[in-house]
């Protein structure tokens, strides 16, 4: 079953404006993550949030995790031309983590 | 160096045949993956095993044998491939379980024609 559901599958918008995506999930989890994926290349981890954080940043990027909704959003401020790639969230499912599963990702396109 | 790569980088192969795929991780991690990526880029887990021993194996068909000579090996082979197998294949490793980040290898593209 799929545990993250990315929102929206796609977004297109101009250099310098943010990016917000979204990501649900359905049962407990330890933690979660998010990767960037380039076209045609392995995924990139960005950022690992705990269950018991509600807010992280890491340089442009801002992660937010909201347990009682099952939800986290990411983020990117001031986007750049170089931030066009798929953006995927992953949980453990509460699980001692050796099963990580993602969702279907948002497709993020920043026109220069 | 690379950290975690994979071989070949794509594979055309007739249905029937029999091919196998490497993986190699240079980070001493503990944890190592095999994903199946389809075309519409949606990311799914085959198997993780963690100190050489299959810990997770989701659903995968038998004609899928992972096979872990060292911590820092993991390798997939298939038989009988079938279209359907058509994907990217992306293996993954890890210091202890999803707990941790995963590094990605660059993934071997297969087309089975």
């Amino acid at each position: 079953s799929q545990q993250g559901e990315e929102d929206p599958q796609a977004l297109s918008i101009q250099e310098g404006e943010n990016a917000t995506m979204n990501c649900s999930y359905k049962t407990s989890i330890n933690n979660l993550q998010w990767y960037r994926q380039n076209s045609g290349r392995g995924l990139v981890h960005l950022i690992l949030i705990r269950s018991n954080e509600r807010e992280k940043h890491s340089g442009r990027l801002r992660v937010t995790l909201d347990t009682s909704k099952k939800s986290s959003s990411l983020l990117i401020t001031a986007s750049r031309a170089a931030d066009t790639a798929s953006y995927f969230c992953a949980t453990d499912e509460g699980t001692g983590g050796f099963k990580t599963i993602f969702g279907a990702g948002t497709r993020l396109f920043v026109k220069a | 160096d690379t950290a975690v790569s994979q071989t070949p980088k794509y594979l055309v192969t007739q249905m029937g045949n029999d091919k196998s795929i490497k993986c190699e991780q240079n980070l001493g991690h503990d944890t190592m993956y095999w994903y199946k990526q389809d075309s519409k880029k949606f990311l799914k887990i085959m198997f993780s095993y963690n100190n050489k021993e299959l810990i997770i194996n989701e659903t995968v068909p038998n004609r899928f044998s992972p096979k872990s000579p060292d911590k820092a090996h993991l390798n997939l082979h298939i038989n009988s491939l079938e279209l359907g197998d058509s994907a990217v294949y992306f293996c993954a490793s890890s210091l202890r379980g999803g707990l941790e980040t995963q590094y990605f290898g660059p993934g071997t593209r297969l087309l089975v024609l």
